[in-house]
């Protein structure tokens, strides 16, 4: 299947420090999609990007997708301790099934 | 509410049986997925449905099997054919008619909160 290249795999900070992610793919994308998922519970979705070039935000969290169509980022400012979880990136087509998931980042908040 | 339900959360089985995953939403969402999530890797898509009565496989579809008949309901089968069975099994769904503000579908997928599955 696809894949979605997610980096990086794992990250440790402190609390209160800013946390930035990405997916990139050799393919194109219309849409792009930001998951959260805490320990033994299903992922939530965050963000839904829909155009290339569109900036998005939710609360702390930015996300942007990729003017070639072929990435996103995930950005999170002032991390606090809940924002421990494994982020994931999905990438799909219009009128599609399914989207290709990313590994996903796992992140840990130090306080 | 409207959400997605799995159950059981746990469930644990013997090498060699059989074991079906439920996965029941009241979103009215025509399509329905199956992922599988091993420690520390992402979701494989397992098999996934966009309609009563059809689906099709994913990247991981064997040893599993699945039925549709009803738009509510899309359970899992664990068979003894699937080498490697021990997981997390995500179920989730998505409304075919739902758009993002360009007319795209693909809007975002509503999760269960998964049944981890342990065969002994």
């Amino acid at each position: 299947g696809q894949q979605l290249n997610q980096s990086p795999q794992s990250m440790f900070i402190q609390e209160g420090e800013d946390v930035s992610m990405n997916c990139t793919s050799s393919s194109i994308f219309n849409t792009w999609l930001w998951y959260k998922q805490d320990p033994g519970e299903g992922p939530v979705l965050l963000i839904a990007l829909y155009k290339a070039g569109e900036l998005t935000s939710n609360g702390r969290l930015t996300a942007q997708f990729g003017i070639t169509r072929k990435d996103s980022f995930l950005n999170i400012s002032a991390s606090i301790p809940s924002d421990v979880g494994i982020y994931f990136c999905a990438g799909g087509y219009t009128n599609a099934g399914k989207s290709t998931f990313g590994d996903g980042t796992t992140l840990t908040v130090k306080p | 509410d409207g959400g997605i339900t799995q159950s059981p959360k746990y469930l644990f089985r013997k090498e060699g049986q059989n074991v079906t995953l439920s996965c029941e939403q009241n979103l009215n969402h025509d399509a329905m997925y199956w992922y599988r999530q091993d420690p520390g890797q992402g979701l494989r898509l397992i098999y996934y449905s966009q309609i009563v009565n059809d689906f099709q496989k994913g990247d991981i579809a064997e040893g599993y099997s699945v039925s549709r008949e009803k738009k509510e309901s899309f359970p899992l089968t664990v068979t003894s054919a699937q080498k490697n069975p021990t997981a997390f099994y995500l179920c989730a769904s998505r409304g075919t008619l739902d758009r993002g503000p360009m007319g795209q579908s693909n809007y975002g997928y509503t999760f269960g909160s998964g049944t981890r599955l342990t065969v002994v």
